[in-house]
């Protein structure tokens, strides 16, 4: 089975700077894809960025972008300018490619405070 | 706004009884997934339907159990309820098995 690793239950970050969520995965399959999701205090669950295993550029929305690094089985996301809206729970998230099934597993979040 | 939307936002009800949370998912979707997220136990997958099939089943207890409509809608039943299912109960679609998931705003249960 899949597991999920987020060592960092809490982060912290000044308005305007750089901050890195980290995670590490584990699995068997070489097809699966990669997901983090950003969750406020609403506790809506909001995509914030994907990467396909298969791909070897990481993947970049605006201001988030993800260091994959399949040999090592770590994805990490890294939020550049942060701004005062982007505290939230973050949780890294794995989505088997190869099975029938599509359940994401996520790992157990990282809570990002920005602080102004 | 995601487009799958959720009722009803919050539920209180007392041990014992059965409630049923519904989903509606983005137009177009036809896969609908549930998740739990309790203080304990994270966010976890309980299960998916496909276009009105079961697909894949998680950790869902045997007292839970759920639907998918001809109109696609799901319903997840939550019976003899106990204090620990207390949670916030997600479902999230997508157009087919392997595309992104979006969620929904999510019910929140309380067990009293």
């Amino acid at each position: 089975a899949q597991t999920v690793t987020q060592s960092q239950p809490e982060m912290s970050v000044q308005e305007a700077e750089t901050v890195t969520l980290s995670c590490t995965y584990d699995t068997s399959e070489s097809d699966y894809y990669l997901f983090w999701y950003k969750q406020p205090p609403s506790r809506q669950m909001i995509l914030v960025i994907r990467q396909e295993a298969y791909k070897q550029q990481n993947a970049t929305e605006n201001r988030f972008s993800v260091n994959f690094q399949k040999a090592a089985k770590s994805f990490s996301l890294k939020i550049s300018d942060s701004q005062l809206g982007d505290a939230a729970m973050y949780f890294c998230a794995y989505r088997s490619a190869e099975t029938s099934g599509s359940r994401l597993t996520f790992g157990e979040g990282t809570q990002l405070t920005v602080n102004p | 706004d995601s487009g799958v939307t959720q009722t009803p936002k919050h539920l209180i009800t007392a041990t014992g009884q059965r409630v049923t949370l519904r989903c509606s998912p983005r137009s177009g979707d036809l896969s609908v997934y549930w998740y739990q997220q309790s203080l304990d136990q994270g966010l976890q997958f309980l299960i998916q339907y496909y276009n009105g099939e079961e697909r894949a089943k998680g950790n869902i207890l045997e007292r839970f159990s759920a639907q998918q409509f001809p109109d696609l809608h799901s319903e997840l039943n939550l019976s003899s309820l106990e204090l620990g299912d207390s949670a916030l109960y997600f479902c999230a679609s997508s157009f087919g098995r392997q595309e992104t998931q979006y969620f929904g705003p999510g019910t929140r249960l309380l067990v009293l």
